[in-house]
């Protein structure tokens, strides 16, 4: 079976652009997290769907949004792109009786210039 | 001050060493436990859960201090195929919040 898939892979956009990155979960895996990972540091919770709704947000300014699809499948959306926005964005996913253990996708990495 | 701190390293370790990493968490109301693994430029992977009585999984022991608010892993035997950087992960409101360390690196060298 197919991991957690993301996309685009690399991105580079300038200050003030908006970006959308794309999630699809495992299959049968209805609960997607996205998380920012600087270079150095672990990754820092942004938001968590299940079943299309928001169940927790991390602190991430407004800039910062998504959304949950009726096929699970998640984007991640950044308005106003700031310089320290650029990083591995990471997506997991993981099934609903098993809420703990979360798959990661291999990442986004946004270089914002 | 942030909700989960590890010392970063790295720990240098020769092959069969046994190494101990520990990380605190700042907010008592914490639920959920985890130690996680991410190998250079990969993705972190779940590595073992940790249960308030302790438990272990083969060379990996984990630890949980409630009272103190620590988390511990300890590492027996330690294989190069050990080398990376070893998350600790929180959980708040019912697994909808996970918090991560900033990790701590592991060199296994032969």
């Amino acid at each position: 079976d197919a991991g957690v898939t993301q996309s685009p892979t690399h991105l580079i956009k300038t200050r003030g652009q908006h970006v959308t990155l794309r999630c699809s979960p495992i299959s049968g895996h209805k609960s997607v997290s996205w998380y920012q990972q600087v270079l150095g540091q672990g990754p820092q919770f942004i938001f968590q769907y299940y079943e299309k709704e928001e169940r927790g947000r991390g602190n991430f300014p407004d800039r910062f949004s998504a959304r949950q699809f009726p096929n699970y499948s998640s984007e991640l959306n950044v308005n106003a792109l700031l310089l320290g926005d650029s990083a591995l964005y990471l997506c997991a996913s993981s099934l609903a009786g098993r809420p703990y253990e979360q798959y990661f996708g291999p990442g986004t990495r946004l270089t914002v210039t | 001050r942030k909700e989960v701190e590890q010392d970063p390293g790295p720990f240098n370790v020769p092959e069969g060493a046994t190494v101990a990493f520990n990380c605190t968490y700042s907010n008592s109301a914490s639920q959920s436990f985890f130690w996680y693994r991410q190998d250079c430029r990969k993705e972190p992977k779940l590595l073992m859960s940790v249960y308030s009585s302790g438990n272990e999984d083969g060379r990996f022991t984990a630890q949980l201090n409630r009272a103190s608010q620590y988390i511990s892993l300890l590492i027996r035997d330690s294989k190069l195929s050990d080398s990376a950087t070893y998350l600790c992960v929180v959980n708040k409101d019912n697994f909808n919040k996970f918090y991560f360390g900033s990790g701590t690196k592991l060199n296994v060298k032969p």
